[in-house]
């Protein structure tokens, strides 16, 4: 079946510090992978995503690397700013319906 | 990228009447429709697909004669919350996809808290 597991939350980081939010799936076929973000009261926004294997997905600093031999698609910031706080989910598609991770809730403090 | 419009982003309904809910692509013709349940800090769960046109289909759990879900137009999906309850209350968001963005992408409205008193 399909399923997206990622790295549980909450986690805490200092300003200009390194992110990492992993995500590993499971599928029948060669979904693409996305990540989302949510902030306080909002919708989910694309953040970045990658569509075939070995593709890597990059939007405001934030970058993924769809790994086809370990399923993942880990989440990778180099200096995460407070802005930055808000919630990440990872999610898969394969054409039918998108799978979410439980979602990674991020505070950046001062 | 495409734009999806949910209306309206919070209500607050007496417990036994009903609540609609707006999704609308802006600029694009969505063919399919997702509906979404969040519970405070988990994630997100699909309560049904909707393809324009047709009935929507429901997912395990989900009461189809309580969500009424319409998709009569390429641009318009509504979900009503019959005969609300407080335990309805929830954050409801929907997705709409694009038959050319199957696999690629769906866009997501603002969504909607729904308090039920």
């Amino acid at each position: 079946g399909n399923s997206v597991t990622q790295m549980e939350g909450p986690v805490t980081l200092s300003e200009e510090a390194f992110l990492t939010i992993n995500c590993t799936y499971t599928a029948t076929g060669y979904p693409s992978l996305f990540w989302y973000v949510q902030y306080p009261g909002e919708g989910l926004q694309l953040l970045l995503k990658a569509t075939k294997a070995d593709d890597k997905g990059s939007n405001k600093g934030f970058e993924a690397t769809y790994r086809k031999e370990t399923t993942s698609f880990h989440l990778e910031k180099g200096s995460v700013q407070v802005s930055d706080s808000a919630v990440y989910f990872c999610a898969s598609n394969t054409g039918n319906q998108f799978y979410f991770g439980t979602g990674t809730s991020l505070t950046v403090i001062p | 990228g495409a734009v999806v419009s949910q209306h309206p982003s919070w209500v607050i309904c007496k417990s036994g009447t009903s609540v609609k809910i707006e999704c609308r692509s802006l600029d694009f013709q969505a063919t399919t429709m997702f509906w979404y349940r969040q519970f405070p800090k988990q994630s997100l769960m699909l309560m049904a697909t909707s393809n324009e046109g047709s009935k929507a289909t429901y997912e395990q759990g989900v009461e189809k004669d309580k969500f009424l879900i319409n998709h009569a137009s390429l641009t318009l999906s509504t979900l009503t919350v019959t005969s609300a309850h407080p335990e309805d209350s929830s954050f409801y968001i929907c997705s709409a996809q694009s038959r050319a963005a199957r696999n690629t992408e769906a866009f997501f409205g603002q969504g909607t808290r729904l308090t039920v008193v």
